[in-house]
């Protein structure tokens, strides 16, 4: 089955380290994104790939970090310098200019 | 500010009721997408609407974007507990540029 794997479901760190989540697509799909959802606050974009070797900054990158050397793979860090890294993190993608997104199950980051 | 406003932000319904959710864009959108999210989980596409004064029905829900293209409606018949969930709309401003999102309506169906 074709989809989008997020990895890990549940993540728990300590205030100062830094963390990776993990996203996987075996879509085929050119463009990846990475969004974060907060309470009350819908979705916001932090990065976003159009093409392998190359991404965007979206609208809230400060603090966070990607890298796409591969189609299939947008792993996205949070550094310490987030400074409010507790959030529900999706990852999404897409195949085309304006075709729907398929997104992620997410991951729930905790950080204390 | 939110380039999309959501209303309402919650709804509890009793089960078989119909409901109306709305999606509005200060400025004319070139795409308008909905989602359906269950608490903790990822977004499931529902619907795509491009033209404007464009209707779409899948099962018992229909959406509908005004003719300038400003504002969607999603609406819900009979609606059952399946249908509970967070719906948030999605919107490109021209071709090919980011979607940006509403803050969703949490809608609670009580049997």
């Amino acid at each position: 089955d074709g989809g989008i794997t997020q990895s890990p479901k549940y993540l728990f760190r300590k205030e100062g380290q830094n963390v990776t989540l993990s996203c996987e697509q075996n879509l085929n799909h050119d463009a990846m994104y990475w969004y974060r959802q907060d309470p009350g606050q819908g979705l916001r974009l932090i990065y976003y790939s159009q093409i392998v070797n190359d991404f965007q900054k979206g609208d809230i990158a400060e603090g966070y970090s990607v890298s796409r050397e591969k189609k299939e793979s947008f792993p996205l860090t949070v550094t310490s310098a987030q400074k409010n890294p507790t959030a529900f993190y999706l990852c999404a993608s897409g195949d085309s200019y304006n075709s729907p997104l398929h997104f992620g199950n997410g991951t729930r980051l905790t950080v204390t | 500010s939110q380039e999309l406003e959501q209303s309402p932000q919650s709804l509890i319904v009793q089960e078989g009721k119909n409901l109306t959710i709305n999606c509005t864009s200060s400025k004319t959108l070139y795409g308008l997408y909905w989602y359906k999210q269950k608490y903790g989980e990822g977004l499931i596409f529902l619907m795509m609407l491009q033209k404007g004064g464009e209707e779409k029905s899948h099962e018992k829900i229909t959406a509908k974007l005004d003719e300038k293209k400003q504002q969607s409606s999603l609406h819900i018949t009979a609606s059952q507990p399946s249908h509970a969930g967070i719906y948030l709309c999605g919107a490109a401003r021209t071709s090919g540029s980011r979607l940006t999102f509403g803050e969703g309506t949490q809608l609670t169906v009580n049997p």
